[in-house]
């Protein structure tokens, strides 16, 4: 049973470009969130999806962010124009459920130069 | 939301010795509370969780952790490290949602 999938696992932006992070939950989870791990800090919620629908966005930045979780595909979490605050690691993770544990993918490590 | 504080960010430990990360949270009605770790350049796994039932909860690679309500504590330990051992160390917990809060982290170094 494959874990949370991410790709990819790095990716290096110049300001202004944008940066399209990827995320394949677990086998039978419906249920994908994001988190934004800053240097030297834990991780912040970011957003909270199900299959074609955003049930908490009360993490994202308002602008310049976005994600989405299609009715088939990854879930994809975008940034347009990015600044070099936005570099960080963000990680997804997946349930089967709500209110069931989270289990983690390896990271996207975003680098904007 | 909660906040949670691990009081240690750096614990350097020698091998076979025991160590133990302090995590403590603020306090809720009800809260569901994990240990992940994180080895250099991965993702998180998670070590253990306390949903309900025994205080006492044993995780993967020997670690074991024990929820104390009245002091709002979760602190998680091992009786003799390895080498491997070496990584970062999140507290987190959940209330009656789905969103997890994290501690800033505690990087255990351990030394021969």
């Amino acid at each position: 049973n494959a874990g949370v999938m991410q790709n990819p696992r790095h990716l290096v932006r110049r300001r202004g470009q944008e940066a399209r992070l990827r995320c394949s939950p677990m086998k039978g989870h419906s249920h994908v969130y994001w988190y934004r791990q800053l240097p030297e800090e834990g991780l912040k919620f970011m957003v909270y999806l199900q299959k074609e629908n955003i049930i908490d966005e009360s993490g994202m930045p308002k602008e310049r962010f976005s994600a989405e979780f299609p009715k088939e595909g990854p879930s994809i979490l975008r940034i347009q124009q990015v600044v070099r605050g936005d570099s960080a690691a963000y990680f997804c993770a997946s349930s089967q459920t709500g209110g069931e544990t989270q289990y983690f993918g390896p990271g996207t490590r975003l680098l904007v130069l | 939301a909660q906040s949670v504080t691990q009081l240690d960010s750096q614990v350097p430990v020698f091998e076979e010795a025991p160590v133990e990360l302090r995590c403590n949270y603020s306090s809720s009605v009800s809260v569901y509370l994990f240990w992940y770790v994180q080895y250099p350049n991965q993702g998180l796994q998670l070590l253990l969780k306390y949903l309900s039932g025994s205080t006492l909860v044993k995780g993967i690679n020997g670690f074991e952790a024990e929820f104390n309500k009245s002091q709002t504590s979760f602190h998680l330990r091992k009786p003799s490290v390895h080498i491997s051992d070496t990584a970062e160390y999140f507290c987190a917990v959940r209330s009656n949602d789905y969103k997890l809060s994290f501690g800033a982290g505690t990087t255990v170094t351990v030394r021969a």
